[in-house]
C-alpha cells in the first residue's frame, strides 16, 4: 500500500542552525501539508502546498520556514535557524484531489533543538 | 476560528471495557468531522469520519456521530482489545477547498490484559 515517507525521523541540531525535513507524498496525490506537534500539545496546522505553491499557511509559519518540491517527489519543509521552541514532531501529510478530508500522514520526523 | 476540544488522557481500561473519548467542536459553516489514530511507531491515520450532521462514522468496531447540536463527535467502541492501545485525535476539516485540518491534542488509550 503506498504510504507517504519522512526522514530523518531524528535530527538534533544546535539552535540557529538550518534543517530540511523531508516527505516522499503517495505519487499521484496533488496536496501537500506540513503539521507540527509540540510534545503534550495539538497538531497544528504549518502550511498546504498545491500546484507547487502555498494555498495557505498558518501564523506559525513565518519568514524561518519555507518550503519547495525540488523535483517532483520530494516535499521539503526548511527551518533556516532554528529556535528552541521549534523543538517539535513534524507531520508530512498528502491527499488526492478527491476523498474529502481524508489525509495521509508519514511516521513524523522529530526535531529537538538544542 | 475552528477549534477541536477532546477529552485529556492518558485513559488506561481493561480488555472488553466500553470506551468513550469525548470530542466537541467550534466551527463556521459545516465542517466534516474525523478521528484519527496513531498507532505507536506509525502515522497518523482516518478511523472513521462523517461529513453532515447526524452522519454516523464507524470503523474497526468504532463509532462517531456528527451531533449539531451538541455539536460533538464522541467516539466510542463497545469492547476494546489490546490492540486498540494508540493516540486518538479528533479533527475537524473547514470543507474549503483546502480541507485543511484542525487537530484535537490527542488522546493516549493504553488497553490493558
Amino acid at each position: 500500500e503506498p504510504e507517504v515517507t519522512q526522514t530523518p525521523s531524528h535530527q538534533v541540531t544546535q539552535m540557529g542552525q538550518e534543517v530540511i525535513l523531508r516527505c516522499v507524498p503517495i505519487s499521484n496525490h496533488l496536496y501537500f501539508y506540513w503539521y507540527r506537534q509540540i510534545l503534550g500539545q495539538k497538531v497544528e496546522f504549518l502550511v498546504s502546498f498545491y500546484n507547487n505553491e502555498i494555498s495557505e499557511k498558518s501564523e506559525i509559519f513565518d519568514d524561518q520556514f519555507s518550503v519547495e518540491r525540488p523535483d517532483g517527489s520530494n516535499f521539503t519543509l526548511k527551518i533556516r535557524s532554528t529556535k528552541l521552541e521549534d523543538s517539535a514532531m513534524y507531520f508530512c501529510a498528502s491527499r488526492p484531489i478527491w476523498g474529502q478530508g481524508e489525509l495521509f500522514f508519514g511516521e513524523g520526523s522529530r526535531l529537538t533543538v538544542l | 476560528g475552528d477549534s477541536v476540544t477532546q477529552m485529556e488522557g492518558p485513559v488506561t481500561l481493561s480488555e472488553e471495557a466500553f470506551l468513550t473519548i469525548n470530542c466537541t467542536y467550534t466551527a463556521t459553516g459545516y465542517p466534516s468531522l474525523f478521528w484519527y489514530v496513531q498507532y505507536p511507531g506509525e502515522g497518523l491515520q482516518l478511523l472513521l469520519k462523517a461529513t453532515k450532521a447526524d452522519d454516523k462514522g464507524s470503523n474497526k468496531g468504532f463509532e462517531a456521530t456528527y451531533r449539531k447540536e451538541t455539536t460533538s463527535f464522541h467516539l466510542e467502541k463497545g469492547s476494546v482489545q489490546v490492540s486498540d492501545s494508540a493516540v486518538y485525535f479528533c479533527a475537524l476539516s473547514d470543507n474549503f477547498g483546502n480541507e485543511k485540518l484542525t487537530f484535537g491534542t490527542g488522546t493516549r488509550l493504553t488497553i490493558i490484559p
